[in-house]
């Protein structure tokens, strides 16, 4: 099993305020996801990372693939309570079916 | 587009009845589908996935089966549940290239008591 470590668990910050999670492993995976989950409804992909080094943004989201393609990080620029939820992140491995998840960041962002 | 649908949304069941849920993909064909079991609001647990019909790889032993009987319907079953199933049941479908991107339901929230 490829393990991903997030960081931090959780983070409670006021509306405005930047903020970075990260995930971490010692596997290199074939593909990272991302994605946001609100209490009792499936997570929703917010993005596919696929090469070492990749940058993707969305609206004031900013997604980052390792180089060495082992880990991730997801900034928010400016974060509304809007943004506030569970964080996973997923990583595909180089064979197989099975998505391996971290444990998330649960974001609390209030007014 | 794709849509994926699961039911039912809640549950509560007794401890030793038997349970059914339901999960069925449109929009695409021939996908990979997967259940997972979450706790607590945090990471995700793969129970089983299946790349065909009548295809089921189990990846943790418990008291849990799945079966696909359609090429779009994937169905989580237990004849006896435990107090340890409860929890929040995902469904989630992929395209046939390995582990890719995974697309998931809303979920089913099932308490056994």
């Amino acid at each position: 099993t490829q393990l991903l470590e997030q960081s931090p668990q959780f983070l409670s910050i006021q509306e405005g305020e930047n903020l970075t999670v990260y995930c971490n492993s010692s596997s290199v995976f074939s593909s990272l996801q991302w994605y946001r989950q609100e209490p009792g409804e499936g997570p929703v992909l917010l993005v596919t990372v696929v090469t070492g080094g990749e940058v993707k943004k969305l609206k004031r989201l900013t997604f980052q693939f390792g180089d060495a393609r082992k880990d991730s990080s997801l900034h928010i620029t400016a974060a509304q309570p809007g943004d506030t939820g569970l964080y996973l992140c997923a990583g595909g491995p180089s064979s197989g079916y099975a998505l391996n998840f971290g444990k998330g960041t649960s974001l609390l962002v209030t007014p | 587009s794709q849509t994926i649908h699961q039911w039912p949304a809640t549950l509560v069941q007794p401890v030793g009845s038997p349970l059914s849920l339901e999960c069925t993909v449109e929009g695409t064909s021939n996908p990979n589908l997967y259940w997972y079991r979450q706790a607590a609001g945090r990471g995700l647990q793969l129970l089983f996935y299946s790349v065909g019909i009548g295809q089921i790889s189990s990846e943790v032993p418990q008291n849990l089966s799945a079966s696909r009987p359609q090429d779009r319907q994937f169905i989580l079953s237990s004849k006896k549940l435990l107090l340890s199933d409860s929890g929040f049941y995902l469904c989630a479908w992929s395209g046939t290239s390995g582990a890719g991107t995974q697309y998931f339901g809303p979920g089913t929230r099932l308490l056994v008591l």
